[in-house]
């Protein structure tokens, strides 16, 4: 059962290129989360999405960023025009439906370090 | 506003036991959690509070008090291998998103 799935692990760009991050979620799960970890700094959420919606971006910065979670394929984390700023670990997570209680934890992939030179 | 303390940094000798704390004030409450991270890993689930109360998972056990806004993390016979970062992150939306603590790294010596 493999777990959650994120590519490139390492991803160098250069000032005004864009970056794409991919995130397949584990087998079964609908909901997709991204976070990123600056260095020195916890985890802080970007966005929150279902297939084909986007439920809470509420943590995206206004411009530059976005993401989709499209009907088939993996969910996309997309940062158009990058700056040395953006240099941090982007981790990916699922959980399946949540549910009125219960646990549902969400399971993190392993990231994607995006270095922006 | 969300916020979530923990100290910066533990250290503790194999064997032994540690208590991690963790306060949170937040708009919400609908769940804390643990994880661990090692350096340049993905953070993996660790336990689970929901109710006030103790729930113990072999060698880690996790604290709940809702109404002092208050968690530890209790590690028993540390070994090396638990030299890591744990995060303490709380689930104040909703069923959804998970606001973190900048979490406490844990270094474990001979």
């Amino acid at each position: 059962n493999a777990g959650v799935m994120q590519n490139p692990r390492h991803l160098v760009r250069r000032r005004g290129q864009e970056a794409r991050l991919r995130c397949s979620p584990m087998k079964g799960h609908s909901h997709v989360y991204w976070y990123r970890q600056l260095p020195e700094e916890g985890l802080k959420f970007m966005v929150y999405l279902q297939k084909e919606n986007i439920i809470d971006e509420s943590g995206m910065p206004k411009e530059r960023f976005s993401a989709e979670f499209p009907k088939e394929g993996p969910s996309i984390l997309r940062i158009q025009q990058v700056v040395r700023g953006d240099s941090a670990a982007y981790f990916c997570a699922s959980s399946p439906l949540p549910g009125l209680a219960g646990l549902y934890e969400q399971y993190f992939g392993p990231g994607t370090r995006l270095t922006v030179t | 506003g969300q916020n979530i303390d923990q100290p910066t940094e533990m250290t503790a000798t194999e064997g032994a036991i540690v208590q991690i704390n963790c306060t949170y004030q937040t708009s919400g409450f609908n769940g804390l959690f643990w994880y661990q991270q090692h350096a340049g890993e993905a953070p993996t689930f660790l336990s689970y509070n929901v109710l006030d109360g103790l729930e113990e998972k072999g060698r880690f056990s996790s604290f709940l008090s809702r109404s002092k806004g208050y968690s530890y993390l209790l590690l028993k016979e540390l070994q090396m291998k638990d030299s890591a970062s744990y995060l303490c992150a709380v689930r104040d939306r909703g069923y959804s998103t998970l606001t973190f603590g900048k979490g406490t790294m844990l270094l474990v010596s001979p």
